[in-house]
């Protein structure tokens, strides 16, 4: 069955440094994508990237680089330049083929809390 | 920006009773989605929605319904609210049939006493 893993329940950085939220997942299809969310405090699940499974290039937005390595089944988010605003909760998606549907859903990991000081 | 409102932040039922949670999205997508999300599971999909007066489960149905009569709202039932209901529930909306981003609601929180 499909499944995304976040191993990390919680991770500490310091403001400024570089910090690697890691994610694993498994599935049977052979198209897919993989998705990143951030939740802060406040509740709402911000979208941050995607990566599609047969993109060739890892995906980037701003200060977050997805790290997609196939073969490993991985698709860790890096986060560049922390910043205090980046403590959340981050969840790790990935769609997932609905038999007989012709539609996908999302399958979300755990999620891993971030936390930034200064 | 995509709009999806969830009509309560907070909730508190009693054992029982029949809950509604409403959900509006204003950008006219026909995807929907109800989750639920607890510590240490992440979100659970309960049902989705392709069209209107259309359903499908998802992984977690049992002690839910929804509702869908208008394209922009998606209403999840609890049919006869339990304690092991309480949960924060999140409601999402995407335009494409394929998994393109989710446009998340800000949640409502349910405590079922």
């Amino acid at each position: 069955a499909q499944k995304i893993t976040q191993t990390q329940p919680g991770m500490f950085v310091q403001e400024k440094e570089a910090v690697t939220l890691d994610c694993t997942y498994d599935t049977s299809d052979p198209s897919y994508g993989l998705f990143w969310y951030k939740q802060p405090s406040s509740g709402e699940m911000i979208f941050l990237i995607y990566q599609g499974s047969y993109d060739q290039q890892n995906a980037t937005e701003g200060r977050y680089s997805l790290n997609f390595q196939k073969a490993r089944k991985s698709a860790n988010l890096v986060i560049s330049a922390s910043q205090l605003g980046d403590s959340a909760m981050y969840f790790c998606a990935m769609s997932q083929q609905i038999m007989n549907t012709g539609f996908q859903k999302l399958v979300f990991g755990t999620g891993t809390r971030l936390l930034v000081s200064p | 920006d995509v709009k999806v409102t969830q009509s309560s932040r907070y909730l508190v039922k009693r054992t029982g009773e029949k809950v509604f949670l409403e959900c509006v999205q204003d950008m006219d997508h026909e995807n929907m989605f109800w989750y639920r999300q607890d510590p240490g599971l992440g979100l659970r999909l309960i049902y989705f929605s392709y069209d209107v007066k259309m359903k499908e489960k998802g992984d977690i149905p049992e002690g839910y319904s929804v509702s869908r009569e208008k394209k922009e709202r998606f209403s999840l039932i609890l049919e006869s609210a339990s304690t092991n209901q309480t949960s924060m529930y999140l409601c999402a909306s995407t335009l494409d049939r394929l998994a393109s981003p989710l446009h998340f609601g800000n949640g409502t929180r349910l405590t079922v006493t």
